[in-house]
């Protein structure tokens, strides 16, 4: 099956700090990646669609200047939490469909960010 | 809000028996929708998927309901194993052909089967 990874796994930082989280498709191209963040004992919710070549979509209330995305490569999107606050801390999920029109898409295994 | 409601924050059945994961949605323009199984720390896992043209779909022990009048889908597993104890999410897709579909996930089930 198609496989998506995230790196990385777990990220422990200060406040005010940048983090960045990759998300790779291993095994097929993926020209749109969505990001999402689940919050404890709650659904995942959509952030942002990442578009290779150019810019990402963002939904409404989420801050495009604090998430930037980067879709740089057929197999690479990258999330940058800018000047993290702990409000931020939550687990980050990436997922892609197999293909364009594929409506299944495959999830990356999450990013845990903790922000002291 | 809420798109995509799963009412059941949490379900137990006995091992052998048939699990029901119920889900709700109110957007009338989803056509598309996906259960997902999901452990503690780790990404969604795809396990079967709807078309808005069908009404069932099944895969081994898995199988979907979809019933459009009502707006509701349900899942399906029997029989229940252990190793099934997770939380389930339903989805919802839409979107125009060709293009990568948006998801919206219902709150999750955590279903417990017991030994």
């Amino acid at each position: 099956g198609a496989v998506v990874s995230q790196h990385p796994s777990w990220v422990i930082c200060k406040s005010g700090t940048s983090v960045k989280i990759e998300c790779r498709s291993l095994d097929f191209q993926a020209t749109t990646m969505f990001w999402y963040r689940q919050f404890p004992k709650q659904s995942l919710m959509l952030m942002a669609t990442s578009n290779e070549g150019s810019k990402a979509t963002y939904e409404q209330g989420v801050e495009k200047d604090k998430f930037l995305i980067n879709h740089a490569s057929l197999t690479l999107s990258t999330l940058t939490v800018t000047s993290a606050h702990p409000e931020d801390s939550s687990f980050y999920i990436c997922s892609a469909p197999l293909r364009l029109g594929r409506e299944t898409q495959y999830f990356g295994p999450g990013t845990r960010l903790l922000v002291l | 809000d809420q798109q995509v409601k799963q009412n059941s924050p949490s379900l137990s059945v006995q091992e052998g028996r048939i699990s029901i994961l119920n889900c709700d949605y109110t957007n009338s323009m989803f056509d598309y929708f996906l259960w997902y199984k999901k452990y503690p720390a780790e990404g969604p896992t795809f396990l079967i998927s709807i078309s808005s043209i069908k009404d069932k779909n099944e895969d081994g022990r898995f199988t979907v309901f979809l019933n459009k009048s009502a707006k509701h889908l349900s899942l399906h597993i029997v029989p229940s194993q252990p190793g099934d104890s997770a939380v389930y999410f339903c989805a919802a897709g839409r979107g125009s052909s060709g293009s990568a579909r948006q998801l919206t996930f219902g709150s999750g089930t955590q279903l417990t089967v017991l030994p």
